[in-house]
């Protein structure tokens, strides 16, 4: 157990839809990021926050968004969703962003993530 | 782009002997590397890490080794055990940036 929760484990929507997804970073975490799986891809960072505000955005399409609350959990929202938003997605966090001090502040702990299917 | 690759997506070795994942990548910015081991319907989880002032780093059957000059890094199990059947990722990172990118991923099965 990394300490890292996601809800919901699994999501079946339709096309068009809007679904959020959520993440609860492990204690004493500031950093959440957002990873996305799809089938025989390897991990697609979307979008980073670091103490409630977005710090490095990677390949996020303009229909999702996210944001990370006061209390440091966070929210994917995927909007109009297509066929093709189908996969996995992994929240991890992390002690701080990249350049703190130490580079055990860089590792990332992953949730066990949320599994969406867009019929 | 594929800034990290592993080229290999599956690697099938023989309980107790050595099992070799290799990843490489393109940018030189890279100086965080890190491994991640992947059970099925879990989240990947972290095994290893090496930053770019090291070429080697070791934590009891599992050693990562860098080679910057190659843009290379790999990682050894010594020895291989069936429940290190698994997908391993390979990461890099930048200083000071947190895009960090990840491989396709290369599934292990070691055989009893």
């Amino acid at each position: 157990d990394s300490g890292v929760t996601q809800t919901p484990k699994h999501l079946i929507t339709a096309t068009g839809q809007r679904v959020t997804l959520r993440c609860s970073p492990r204690s004493g975490d500031l950093s959440v990021y957002w990873y996305q799986q799809s089938l025989d891809q390897g991990l697609q960072f979307l979008i980073q926050y670091y103490n409630g505000e977005e710090r490095a955005k990677g390949n996020i399409l303009e229909r999702f968004s996210a944001q990370q609350f006061p209390d440091l959990h966070s929210e994917l929202n995927l909007s109009s969703l297509e066929l093709g938003d189908s996969a996995l997605y992994f929240c991890a966090s992390s002690v701080g962003p990249a350049g703190t001090s130490g580079v055990d502040q860089e590792t990332q702990y992953f949730g066990p993530g949320t599994r969406l299917l867009v019929l | 782009d594929q800034q990290v690759k592993q080229n290999s997506p599956s690697l099938s070795v023989q309980e107790g002997r050595i099992s070799i994942l290799n990843c490489d990548y393109t940018n030189s910015m890279f100086d965080y590397f890190l491994w991640y081991k992947k059970y099925p319907a879990e989240g990947p989880t972290f095994l290893i890490s090496i930053s770019s002032i090291k070429d080697k780093n070791e934590d009891g059957r599992f050693t990562v080794f860098l080679n910057k000059s190659a843009k290379h890094l790999s990682l050894h199990i010594v020895p291989s055990q069936p429940g290190d059947s698994a997908v391993y990722f390979c990461a890099a990172s930048a200083y000071n940036n947190n895009d960090m990118r990840f491989g396709a991923g290369t599934r292990l099965t070691v055989k009893p």
